[in-house]
């Protein structure tokens, strides 16, 4: 089965700190994604990653910055953390390019950052 | 972005048939039908997902409607573990948009013993 890490389930942080979430997929996919989750809001897309060192926004890219040096490790970064970030962050990834709206993605468990 | 619609919860007894419907009356003629669901305190977990035809897997089934203006996702047996959030996406099988999975507020399903 395919198998994608979060770094870490719980992090607390404190306003303006750095932080860094890492994600790392096991099965070579070519997607990756970051999503976090609001109570009453859903899944919201911040970033997504179709190859190594690309990046594009997703819906609410403010606030974020992403970083894929390696296939397989999508890592999403707040330059300054803000009590509005603390939220749950989801990793997700997706098989091949071809026909993405047919292919599955597979998701970690979660990131549940609180920020101070 | 054509939207679904879902109940916002619905109820089963274990071991009994749950059919979980969704409306996308706004459907393209390229949006694949995806359903995941997320267990609580977990990560979204992919269930199925079709195009045209019913499909069929271990964990679930999905009916199609003709038109494809909605669509019934249908766990055959339900048990305590099937309880969870479940959401119907649609996804343009090619496109910026179909890198992208939309997840509305989905229907929260709970198994009654």
């Amino acid at each position: 089965d395919v198998k994608v890490t979060q770094s870490s389930r719980y992090l607390v942080k404190r306003t303006g700190e750095k932080v860094f979430l890492e994600c790392v997929q096991d099965m070579d996919h070519e997607n990756m994604f970051w999503y976090r989750q609001d109570p009453g809001l859903g899944l919201r897309l911040i970033y997504f990653s179709y190859d190594v060192k690309m990046k594009e926004k997703g819906d609410i890219p403010e606030g974020y910055s992403v970083s894929r040096e390696k296939k397989e490790r999508f890592s999403l970064i707040l330059e300054s953390a803000s009590t509005n970030q603390t939220s749950m962050y989801l990793c997700a990834s997706s098989r091949s390019r071809t026909l993405p709206g047919a292919n599955v993605l597979t998701f970690g468990a979660g990131s549940r950052l609180t920020v101070l | 972005d054509a939207k679904t619609t879902q109940p916002n919860s619905m109820e089963s007894n274990e071991e009994e048939p749950v059919h979980l419907p969704c409306n996308h009356s706004t459907i393209s003629g390229t949006d694949y039908i995806h359903w995941y669901r997320q267990l609580p305190s977990q990560g979204p977990e992919y269930v199925i997902h079709g195009l045209t035809s019913n499909v069929n897997n271990r964990m679930a089934s999905l009916a199609i409607a003709e038109d494809r203006k909605s669509s019934t996702l249908i766990l055959h047996r339900a048990t305590l573990r099937d309880a969870a959030v479940y959401y119907c996406i649609l996804r343009p099988y090619s496109g910026a948009g179909s890198y992208q999975l939309t997840f509305g507020k989905g229907t929260k399903l709970s198994v009654i013993p």
